[in-house]
């Protein structure tokens, strides 16, 4: 059973740099029918999409966070992680990573199969 | 900018029936777009409910199901329950590494 996990500091100043570590267990980060996203929920609003990261490295963002995002990834560790440089209050948002599922059963399918229980991040000064 | 539209709200009885819906502000919805579902409760992560338009996911009831319904996904719920009173999320994936997310509909069940 393939578990994530989100760890980071809870607590972010404007202009200074959102960092978080998504921690995969029970399989591997580097299985080529999954990517590897990150998510996120201001609260009382709905969710938002950030970007996503395969094994390989590749990745692809929201177009709307114009380029102050950067996943990466460490094969190694089976952890992948989220910069956000430039942040502002309304950075302040519940942060999820959850796996893509990318094909099942030899088909396309393209959804997030599993998440992670999510952290908190609020940026002030 | 592609905006996924979902109603804001919807309300359905107990025992009562209720197909919410994922448009597009311009186009069609097709299952090229590889629409999913969502259920979050408050104070939890999303839960998976349904993939590829109408492939549910593990664990998920039969009265949950997904289709193509006109230019929209719907999730019809058949049947509704107390505890399926959520908001529901569908997602859309744009292709070259892009999902977007619908604005969510909250489900009241009274």
């Amino acid at each position: 059973q393939v578990q994530l996990q989100e760890s980071g500091p809870g607590l972010v100043k404007p202009s200074q740099t959102l960092s978080l570590t998504c921690t995969v267990s029970g399989g591997s980060i580097s299985n080529d029918i999954f990517h590897w996203s990150w998510i996120r929920q201001p609260a009382g609003k709905g969710l938002e999409y950030i970007g996503r990261i395969f094994a390989s490295g590749s990745t692809n963002y929201n177009p709307s966070l114009k380029s102050r995002a950067t996943i990466s990834v460490d094969t190694s560790k089976n952890q992948f992680s989220l910069k956000l440089n430039s942040v502002t209050a309304a950075d302040t948002a519940l942060y999820y990573c959850a796996r893509l599922r990318i094909a099942t059963a030899g088909r396309n399918c393209y959804y997030m199969d599993v998440w992670g229980k999510g952290t908190t991040v609020s940026v002030s000064s | 900018q592609t905006v996924v539209t979902q109603e804001p709200s919807f309300s359905v009885s107990p025992g009562g029936t209720v197909t919410l819906t994922c448009g597009l502000s311009s186009g069609s919805v097709s299952t090229g777009y590889y629409p999913s579902w969502y259920q979050q409760t408050p104070g939890q992560a999303p839960r998976t409910l349904i993939y590829s338009t109408n492939t549910r996911s593990s664990g998920v009831p039969d009265r949950f199901s997904g289709s193509i319904l006109g230019n929209k996904a719907v999730l019809t719920i058949t049947g509704a329950q107390a505890d399926d009173e959520s908001d529901y999320y569908c997602v859309l994936y744009m292709g070259s590494g892009i999902w977007v997310f619908g604005g969510g509909t909250k489900l009241t069940v009274l």
